[in-house]
């Protein structure tokens, strides 16, 4: 069973703190990891498509990296604004061109 | 905006009916995807066209289908509806067929009563 888990589920900073929180999924038969992000009443919006193992992808103050071989994600952001609250995504995508997704992390900012 | 149209927005439809859901990837991308967000199952991904064929299939049942046309428009038939199908359908297209960056249309919203 193929299983993509983020953790944790629910997360609140204080504004200007960073965080990170983690994707895991399955190591073997890896073909590419999805981040997304995803507002309240809106549609997800991609943030990094990763597919090496060892890459570190930057978007202004959010980054993530990638593990392929242990199956790990992690997004970071930097300095938290409002503006960052949303639902944080991941979505593992194998060579059977499987795509799962995890259930989100949901980040709230406290001014 | 993403690129990605949808419509329509919202459709309500009784059980044992049928519905289209359609459409309209971004100028130029080749592939799309199609996924129906639940409030049980969280996002699940159902099926993926690339250039007309299908290039992927997930979790999706027998009574729906799916094809692209070629004009590269997408559209996603739900039959013999049952309660448990309502959800929101987004569909998302890329310029690849595999892992490149996916743009989400804004979903239909489908209740089934």
């Amino acid at each position: 069973i193929l299983n993509v888990e983020q953790s944790p589920q629910s997360l609140h900073v204080q504004e200007g703190d960073s965080t990170n929180f983690t994707c895991s999924f399955p190591s073997s038969n890896f073909y590419a990891l999805h981040w997304y992000r995803w507002e309240t009443a809106k549609s997800p919006e991609a943030l990094f498509v990763m597919t090496l193992n060892g890459d570190e992808k930057k978007k202004g103050r959010i980054s993530a990296t990638l593990n392929t071989k242990e199956g790990y994600s992690y997004l970071y952001i930097k300095g938290s604004q409002p503006e960052d609250s949303a639902t944080y995504l991941c979505a593992f995508m194998n060579r059977d061109d499987k795509i799962i997704f995890g259930k989100g992390t949901r980040l709230h900012i406290l001014p | 905006d993403s690129g990605v149209t949808q419509t329509p927005k919202h459709l309500i439809t009784a059980t044992g009916q049928r519905v289209t859901l359609r459409c309209s990837p971004r100028s130029g991308d080749l592939s799309v995807y199609w996924y129906q967000q639940s409030l049980d199952q969280g996002l699940q991904f159902l099926i993926q066209y690339y250039n007309g064929e299908e290039r992927a299939k997930g979790n999706i049942l027998e009574r729906f289908s799916a094809q692209q046309f070629p004009d590269l428009h997408s559209e996603l038939n739900l039959s013999s509806l049952e309660l448990g199908d309502s959800a929101l359908y987004f569909c998302a297209s890329s310029d690849r067929q595999g892992a490149g960056e996916q743009f989400f249309g804004p979903g239909t919203r489908l209740t089934v009563l």
